[in-house]
């Protein structure tokens, strides 16, 4: 299977402040996603990015492929931004998804 | 459009019970996709419905564990008997791929957090 490694694991912020968290796969890929999982459990679809740079509000993503990894920018972080972020690869289209650990993310008023 | 479900969003057991777990994907996806997150780790892919059938079961633990998806619609993630170890969130998605150049992704559910006492 493809190794997909995420940093920093853990990541307290001062609501306000901006961060950046990175992953890393050990393959080429055909997708890429980043999911923000919710004090509730639930996973929330962020991007679908395999490749370029894409922007969502305070949030955006960049992807190098030929690199092998993906960075997730966070601004301006509010308190609802916590929970744990991951990011997951597929290898090829419809086959299974290879999650990281997951960077969890505090941000403190 | 109505997105993945699952159904209960969470389940209190005891060791050794019985608990079943169902994932309504979104209409017409043919791809079905069962995954857990345990012990606080990363998430992990059990297994895969093409329609019916099972495409890929690698990531299923044990034989404890029993995915059925009959008719190609619904699907259940049956655990019997419960150990400790299973309690996490267990989550479904779909997509609608059916081979060839695509950008189909796959959209997940909102999970069934299980708890193991």
């Amino acid at each position: 299977g493809i190794q997909v490694e995420q940093s920093p694991p853990d990541l307290i912020l001062q609501e306000g402040a901006n961060s950046t968290l990175r992953c890393n796969f050990s393959d080429s890929v055909n997708n890429l996603q980043w999911f923000h999982q919710n004090p509730w459990g639930q996973l929330i679809n962020l991007f679908y990015i395999p490749s370029g740079t894409k922007q969502n509000g305070r949030l955006s993503a960049t992807t190098v492929a030929t690199e092998r990894y993906s960075l997730l920018y966070i601004s301006s972080s509010q308190t609802t931004d916590s929970g744990v972020y991951f990011c997951a690869v597929e290898k090829y289209t419809g086959n299974q998804f290879y999650f990281g650990t997951g960077t969890s993310l505090t941000v403190i008023p | 459009e109505a997105g993945v479900t699952q159904f209960p969003s969470h389940s209190v057991i005891e060791k050794g019970q019985t608990v079943t777990l169902r994932c309504d994907p979104i209409s017409g996806h043919d791809n079905l996709y069962w995954y857990r997150r345990v012990m606080g780790k990363e998430i992990k892919f059990l297994l895969h419905f093409v329609k019916e059938s099972k495409q890929d079961e690698s990531g299923m633990p044990n034989n404890r564990f029993l995915a059925e998806r009959t008719g190609g619609t619904y699907s259940t993630l049956k655990v019997q008997p419960a150990e400790l170890e299973d309690s996490g969130v267990y989550f479904c998605a779909s997509s609608s791929f059916r081979g060839g150049f695509s950008t189909d992704t796959q959209y997940f559910g909102p999970g069934t957090r299980l708890t193991v006492l």
